[in-house]
């Protein structure tokens, strides 16, 4: 079955201690990026990759990180987690082109203390 | 920031119904897709309509793309329960990467 998995589901951690959300897809999609979404302000953009090794800034960067040394894997860091930063994050995953379907991950929802 | 707008932000009505988004945007556009979201779940592809087309239909999905005006409009013909969600907008950028930049979406309740 095609789909893009995140891991884990729902998190609860407190500021300052490191995490990793984990995307991966099976459908040997180039472009890969990371949402959050958040009442009212709707999903933005936090990092995306259009290849292996290829990574750039969404609208909404600061204090996270990624990478991208698998074509199927997609993490997503946080090195200092802090409260706003407590949202609802998705991967998604498409062919590179402009005009191609995203699929979307079942999300990730964090919780930072 | 290329981000678009729904319109309404919450729309109840009764099964059978239609049920009409409009969704804005402020930049030169490729293509407009439309998502849907199941309560905390991931969006799901609807629809996509790209800048040289005006209307497209899915099944019970009726999309307008107004290129002068910047805005567009989902339309549900004889809504079902099962269509309550909310619904966003999308936009790609006349860049090359498929970068989408989503309005803060409709939700829609279908009273049965």
């Amino acid at each position: 079955e095609a789909q893009v998995t995140q891991n884990p589901r729902y998190l609860i951690t407190v500021t300052g201690k490191k995490l990793t959300v984990t995307c991966s897809q099976n459908m040997n999609h180039e472009y890969m990026s990371w949402y959050r979404q958040d009442p009212g302000l709707g999903l933005r953009q936090i990092y995306y990759s259009m290849n292996v090794e290829v990574t750039d800034k969404g609208d909404v960067p600061e204090g996270y990180k990624v990478s991208r040394k698998e074509k199927r894997n997609f993490p997503l860091i946080l090195e200092s987690p802090s409260p706003n930063q407590t949202s609802l994050y998705f991967c998604a995953s498409s062919f590179p082109d402009r005009g191609n379907e995203q699929f979307f991950g079942p999300g990730t929802r964090l919780t930072v203390l | 920031s290329q981000q678009g707008e729904e319109d309404p932000q919450a729309l109840s009505i009764q099964e059978g119904e239609n049920a009409t988004m409009n969704c804005s945007y402020k930049t030169s556009i490729n293509n407009l897709q439309w998502y849907r979201q199941n309560s905390g779940r991931g969006l799901v592809h609807l629809i996509l309509i790209r800048s040289n087309e005006r209307e497209k239909h899915s099944g019970r999905l009726r999309v307008t793309l107004d290129t002068s005006k910047k805005s567009s409009s989902l339309l549900i013909t004889a809504s079902r329960a099962a269509d309550t969600a909310s619904y966003f907008c999308a936009t790609a950028d006349q860049t090359g990467a498929n970068n989408l930049f989503f309005g803060t979406g409709t939700r829609l309740t279908v009273i049965p």
